[in-house]
């Protein structure tokens, strides 16, 4: 079955960028039944969505973090990645990424989920 | 933004108990697009339910869910000491966009 493992540093200075990496095993990134996502979790916020790429490069970001935030994706690796710039401690968080199925004219739940990474922003 | 409203915030139970979790959304969700995940501590979420009342793979059938509009219920029949954990529902499906509700901590009493 599709495995994701999250991978990158675990600490980042502030107003640096914070990546992230999501491989992806088991399954192939490409095609169109899913799309690939990024959450993060922290005592303060919860459970927070940050955004989505689809195998072709087409990408959504919630709107709170969409100045700051990219997604990419690398098909020939079965990788996709997240870059967040100008960080500060508030971005302290468990980063997850997730798979996202495909529905008709919409899109669905996350399953599965990575382990997670814990970033941690500080001097 | 779709708000999703979790109540109550902790439920104190003990095993072989029944549970009822609610999930408040601040308007009518889309095709009942909601889900419930769990989260055990130091773990990743794991998806329970999905289209409001549909088990994900490998779930046992003690889980249920149901509701419709905007609000939606995550039922467990008889509590097993591996339940006790962290329960989130999430909204997807409108405008693309997702959101998650603050959670339920199940403990056991």
């Amino acid at each position: 079955q599709v495995q994701l493992q999250e991978s990158g540093p675990g600490l980042v200075k502030p107003s640096q960028t914070l990546s992230l990496t999501c491989s992806v095993s088991g399954g192939s990134i490409n095609g169109g039944d899913y799309y690939w996502t990024w959450i993060r979790q922290n005592p303060e916020k919860g459970l927070e969505w940050i955004g989505y790429i689809s195998y072709s490069g087409y990408t959504k970001y919630t709107p709170s973090l969409n100045s700051l935030v990219t997604i990419s994706v690398d098909t020939s690796k079965n990788q996709f990645s997240l870059r967040l710039n100008s960080v500060t401690a508030a971005d302290t968080a468990v980063y997850y990424c997730a798979r996202i199925p495909r529905l008709h004219g919409s899109f669905g739940w996350f399953d599965p989920w990575g382990q997670g990474t814990l970033v941690t922003v500080s001097s | 933004d779709i708000v999703l409203t979790q109540s109550p915030g902790t439920l104190s139970l003990s095993p072989g108990e029944g549970a009822t979790l609610s999930c408040r959304a601040s308007q009518s969700l889309t095709s009942n697009y909601l889900a419930w995940y769990q989260q055990k501590s130091g773990q990743a979420p794991r998806l329970l339910i999905y289209g409001a009342s549909r088990r994900a793979t490998g779930i046992p059938d003690r889980f249920s869910g149901s509701g419709s509009g905007t609000d939606f219920t995550l039922t467990i029949s008889r509590l097993e000491p591996e339940d006790f954990a962290v329960y989130y529902c999430q909204q997807y499906g409108s405008s693309r966009m997702y959101t998650f509700g603050q959670g339920t901590k199940l403990e056991i009493k």
